[in-house]
């Protein structure tokens, strides 16, 4: 079946630091991805996202780009803020619509 | 202003109680979800609804139950809570590809 696989946390950096979010994904088709966020205490909301390959998903400056060859869709930012400490979601829409969210990766910032 | 709201936000009970989650969404949204996330945040979907249709039901047992009296609300009714429920249960709607999720409530289950 359809799966979403992200690295495990917790990761942890340094404020200013470059990030990477790893994600792969087994799915049939062109599924649409998604990268959710989930701050303390709070749901799950949008950070971005890439409907089609070689598609760039950007937000809050985190990018992540449709790489279908690989079948990934890795988050990247160029420098992290304490206020970026959050769990973070890889996700895939199949093509029956079914929303698969990946396992989450825990991001701790130190300031 | 709230897209997705759920009451309660804290909710502790005592093993074998029935208890009740309400999801309102005033997005205008067809479809609503309901979620459970594990003290490791692993998010796993339970049940989806599309204009009041049950659509997605994964194996959850059948102490819980599902309720959509209208396309705006999606209520989780549970029976005969048990220690391993305890966990946060999020609703969530869509009309597309992006979900938009409530605030949670926690599920303390002693």
């Amino acid at each position: 079946g359809d799966s979403v696989t992200q690295m495990e946390g917790p990761v942890t950096l340094s404020e200013e630091a470059f990030l990477t979010i790893n994600c792969t994904y087994t799915a049939t088709g062109y599924p649409s991805l998604f990268w959710y966020v989930q701050y303390p205490g709070e749901g799950l909301q949008l950070l971005l996202k890439a409907t089609k390959a070689d598609d760039k998903g950007s937000n809050k400056g985190f990018e992540a780009t449709y790489r279908k060859e690989t079948t990934s869709f890795h988050l990247e930012k160029g420098s992290v803020q304490v206020s970026d400490s959050a769990v973070y979601f890889c996700a895939l829409m199949n093509r029956d619509d079914k929303i698969i969210f990946g396992k989450g990766t825990r991001l701790h910032i130190l300031p | 202003d709230t897209a997705v709201s759920q009451t309660p936000k804290y909710l502790v009970t005592q093993m074998g109680n029935d208890k009740s989650i309400k999801c309102e969404q005033n997005l205008g949204h067809d479809t609503m979800y309901w979620y459970k996330q594990d003290s490791k945040k692993f998010l796993k979907i339970m049940f989806s609804y599309n204009n009041k249709e049950l659509i997605i039901n994964e194996t959850v047992p059948n102490r819980f139950s599902p309720k959509s009296p209208d396309k705006a609300h999606l209520n989780l009714h549970i029976n005969s809570l048990e220690l391993g429920d305890s966990a946060v249960y999020f609703c969530a709607s869509s009309r597309w590809d992006e979900q938009f999720f409530g605030p949670g409530t926690r599920l303390t289950v002693l």
